[in-house]
């Protein structure tokens, strides 16, 4: 059972917007600012879209944005595309001075 | 250009111990604020984070896994090596190495390997 919560899946119909939570703990989301966000296609590695909770590596679209409020950090994948079905990580620095993953959110886009 | 890649045995005996070796080129291990991690994924499982060597080598280890593991980096030969000992088939999985340059990513891990499928047998 991961530390970090996550939809088990979310849809949406393309154009539309959708947001993913991570909901973790003082000890992991809400006391750092070390989240960051995967994107993995089946067979495929991750791919970093989103770190230190709401920057965008160089090549990811600025359709892809993230935020965190307390113990709770969020991905918003705004104008919905195709290509944007995937599954999606958030992991997080944690005070055992480790990181942890959440359990992944299936995105269906319809 | 940043390219990584994984190795070891496709298959291992319970109770063995197991060695990748993450081989990259287009970066250095020993500038500051590089970083390599090691994760895997279980057939249709989620992601989990092993552990991370830093160009300081500092180390860093899941606290589930961290009597199994060993990280370490051979900065001469561009490689950074895993152990795992005491394998059991539920650590059946692929394993994933990845990069960290702070300057250009933060905590991320922008540039992945391919991943290396490694199958436990009982």
């Amino acid at each position: 059972q991961s530390v970090l919560t996550q939809p088990a899946s979310v849809s949406g119909s393309p154009g539309q917007s959708i947001t993913i939570s991570c909901t973790g703990s003082s000890r992991d989301v809400g006391g750092y600012n070390y989240v960051s966000w995967y994107q993995q296609h089946p067979g495929k590695a991750p791919k970093l879209m989103i770190y230190d909770v709401n920057n965008r590596p160089s090549g990811v679209s600025n359709r892809f944005s993230g935020s965190k409020s307390g113990n709770t950090a969020s991905l918003t994948i705004s104008g919905l595309q195709p290509e944007d079905e995937a599954d999606y990580y958030c992991i997080s620095y944690t005070s055992s001075i480790s990181w942890v993953f959440g359990g992944g959110t299936m995105l269906t886009v319809l | 250009q940043v390219t990584l890649k994984e190795s070891g045995p496709a298959l291992v005996q319970a109770t063995q111990t197991l060695t990748l070796t993450c081989t990259f080129s287009g970066f250095s291990l020993s500038t500051r604020g590089m970083r390599v991690t090691w994760i895997r994924q279980p057939p249709g499982k989620a992601l989990e984070w092993l552990a991370r060597i830093d160009w300081d080598d500092d180390k860093f280890y899941s606290t589930s896994l961290k009597t199994r593991l060993t990280i370490s980096k051979d900065t001469s030969k561009n490689q950074v090596v895993l152990k795992m000992t005491n394998m059991d088939p539920v650590d059946t999985a692929t394993y994933y190495c990845g990069r960290t340059y702070s300057s250009t990513s933060g905590d991320g891990m922008d540039v992945w390997g391919q991943g290396t499928t490694v199958t436990v047998s009982s």
